[in-house]
């Protein structure tokens, strides 16, 4: 079946630091991947998504790469900061019925 | 437009005892889903709705989990009896499919945290 595995955290980074988050995945077929935040005390949003494979999903400054050869789809931000704190989530979609698979979740700490 | 509405936001009950979450979609949105995301894991699909019918409810434990949306809008989850593994947060997510077909996002609601005692 899919899964998605994700770079255990805690992370904690300076302000201004480079973030990497990383993610690979398991699927048959060709899954669309995504990167979900989820802010303190909300739900989960959309950050980006990749929808085939080369394709570079970016938003608010992060992006991910959609490599297929290495089934991955790693997180990345030049320059993090305090309000970035939150839990990150990657996902695949794969099969008929549209359905996510989610990875453990990352936690993201900025401190200023 | 407004998000995912879903209420309680929290819950605590003790075990044996019966609880429900109610979910109201986006408007328009036909496919509605529930997820289940015990703490320090991430969310794992439990049903998911097309209109009014299910379309995979392969991980929801049909001994005491029982979900319905009866006029294709608004749904609601519940457990009946609860156990301790139950507590988790309960999320409620909706989609529309884009015309023709193709790609979808889901939108997810804050959640209903449930602790059971």
């Amino acid at each position: 079946g899919n899964s998605v595995t994700q770079m255990e955290g805690p992370v904690t980074l300076s302000e201004e630091a480079f973030l990497t988050i990383n993610c690979t995945y398991t699927a048959t077929g060709y899954p669309s991947l995504f990167w979900y935040v989820q802010y303190p005390g909300e739900g989960l949003q959309l950050l980006l998504k990749a929808t085939k494979a080369d394709d570079k999903g970016s938003n608010k400054g992060f992006e991910a790469t959609y490599r297929k050869e290495t089934t991955s789809f790693h997180l990345e931000k030049g320059s993090v900061q305090v309000s970035d704190s939150a839990v990150y989530f990657c996902a695949l979609r794969g099969g008929s019925n549209y359905k996510l698979t989610f990875g453990k979740g990352t936690l993201l700490t900025v401190n200023p | 437009e407004a998000g995912v509405a879903q209420s309680p936001r929290y819950k605590i009950i003790e075990k044996r005892q019966s609880v429900a979450f109610w979910c109201n979609p986006i408007s328009g949105h036909a496919t509605l889903y529930w997820y289940q995301q015990i703490l320090g894991q991430g969310p794992k699909l439990l049903i998911q709705f097309q209109n009014n019918g299910v379309v995979d409810d392969s991980q929801l434990p049909k001994d005491r989990f029982s979900a319905e949306r009866l006029k294709g809008v608004d749904s609601t989850l519940k457990i009946q009896p609860a156990k301790l593994e139950d507590s988790a947060v309960y999320l409620c997510a909706s989609s529309s499919r884009r015309t023709g077909g193709g790609e979808e996002t889901q939108y997810f609601g804050p959640g209903t945290r449930l602790l059971v005692l």
